[in-house]
């Protein structure tokens, strides 16, 4: 069965601060792969998304993610990270015929002043 | 365009009661998907529904189980509640069902259950 790992369970960070968020999956097929976000009192919503071609995606407020098909790997990526950025982040997949999408547990993002 | 509607947005029930929770989909969205958020656990798969029928159901106990009606609006019931099952149960609507087409999953601020 397919499964995410995210590696960070919280991440705290300076503003200004490289940020990298590690994810995972685990399935051997094509893969379609997601990072979502939930601001405090917010619903998710998407902050990128990989189908096919460009491996490297750029997403809203200058995120962008890698996919590495031989390391089964999805990272978020931001060079330098805002206070607004405080959140929790969610990686997710899509494998398989069954289209259902399989999230992470996630990685809770707090942005110091 | 409206959102994704998910009632009601609190609940409280103790042990051994069920309850029914609602979802209206964005309008032309006919693909509905149901999780379980609780604090480590991240986002668990309950099911997904498509034209009234069931694609998908995860690992959860048949005490939880979900519907899908005409105008794809959807409800899910859980029954005989147990203090785990206090959560945030999201509604997620979208448009794209193909294989490898899959698109976009759209939230609702979901329903927050308390089980004493």
């Amino acid at each position: 069965a397919q499964s995410v790992s995210q590696h960070n369970h919280h991440v705290i960070l300076s503003e200004a601060a490289s940020l990298e968020l590690g994810c995972n999956y685990s399935y051997g097929g094509t893969v379609n792969l997601f990072w979502y976000v939930q601001y405090p009192g917010q619903h998710l919503q998407l902050l990128l998304k990989y189908f096919s071609g460009d491996p490297l995606v750029k997403g809203i407020k200058g995120f962008e993610a890698e996919f590495i098909k031989s390391k089964f790997s999805f990272n978020l990526r931001k060079p330098s990270v805002q206070w607004s950025d405080t959140a929790e982040y969610f990686c997710a997949v899509n494998a398989g015929r069954d289209d259902k999408i399989i999230f992470g547990k996630g990685t809770r993002l707090h942005i110091l002043p | 365009k409206a959102g994704v509607t998910q009632t009601p947005r609190y609940l409280i029930k103790t042990r051994g009661q069920q309850v029914t929770l609602s979802c209206s989909p964005i309008s032309g969205h006919r693909s509905v998907s149901w999780y379980q958020q609780t604090p480590g656990q991240g986002l668990q798969f309950l099911f997904e529904y498509f034209s009234e029928t069931q694609r998908n159901k995860g690992n959860f106990p048949g005490r939880f189980s979900g519907r899908q009606f005409s105008n794809s609006r959807s409800e899910m019931n859980v029954s005989t509640l147990e203090l785990g099952d206090s959560a945030l149960y999201l509604c997620a609507s979208s448009r794209h069902l193909r294989q490898g087409d899959t698109g976009e999953l759209f939230f609702g601020e979901g329903s927050r259950l308390t089980v004493l």
